[in-house]
């Protein structure tokens, strides 16, 4: 069956950095783009872009470029999401999504709290 | 950016009562996509393409619309159904969810 498995919870404090994974099982990782969604605590939902997992090119909304950085390890079928000089505002569960107009296939989320 | 917009932004309706969500789109989309979340849970896709029903999803939910008009509608309210649901275009990038609708039972 198809899964998206995200990596655990992270406790990060302003200027550091975080990484987290999204593993893919079940289908072939190069046939559906990953797209990566925020959700800050009460809020609703925020795409953040996703990445072509065939030619490995991200595309970011504007809220996320600079810091934000998509990658894959596709031999690991994993796609990650980056973020840098982390600030209180990225206080967030991240997920990942399989390409939304194929399907419905989420990750289960990561909780990412920045504090000091 | 497309502006997707929801209402109401919360409501709350008794078992059996018919249950209507709007999503207005700022300039046309080709087909509009809804889910629904509860808690911090991963968001479910309930329907695709406008009016497709998702795998799994009860026949009380169906969608409709187009343009810049798009509707969920719950035909009779089950306690299971209280959760936020949020439309989402894929049309042009940036993809944009619309706020959310909070969904309370009565």
């Amino acid at each position: 069956q198809i899964q998206l498995v995200q990596s655990g919870p992270e406790l990060k404090k302003p200027g550091e950095s975080v990484k987290i994974s999204c593993k893919a099982s079940g289908y072939t990782f190069t046939d559906y783009a990953m797209h990566w969604v925020k959700q800050a605590p009460g809020k609703g939902l925020k795409w953040m872009g996703w990445i072509n997992t065939y030619t490995g090119k991200p595309t970011y909304a504007d809220d996320f470029k600079g810091r934000f950085v998509f990658s894959l390890e596709a031999s690991a079928s994993t796609a990650n999401l980056q973020i840098s000089n982390l600030k209180n505002e990225d206080t967030a569960t991240y997920f990942c999504a399989r390409d939304p107009g194929a399907g419905d296939y989420w990750g289960q989320g990561v909780m990412v709290t920045v504090s000091s | 950016e497309i502006v997707l917009t929801q209402s109401p932004t919360t409501m709350a309706a008794s078992p059996g009562e018919k249950v209507t969500l709007t999503c207005l789109a700022s300039s046309s989309v080709n087909y509009m996509y809804w889910y629904q979340q509860k808690s911090s849970a991963s968001p479910k896709l309930l329907i695709y393409y406008t009016s497709i029903l998702a795998s799994g999803v009860p026949d009380r939910f169906s969608g409709s619309g187009s343009g810049t008009s798009y509707s969920l509608t719950i035909s009779s309210m089950e306690a299971e159904d209280a959760a936020i649901y949020y439309c989402l275009q894929l049309t042009s990038t940036p993809h944009t969810f619309g706020a959310g609708t909070k969904l309370e039972l009565k």
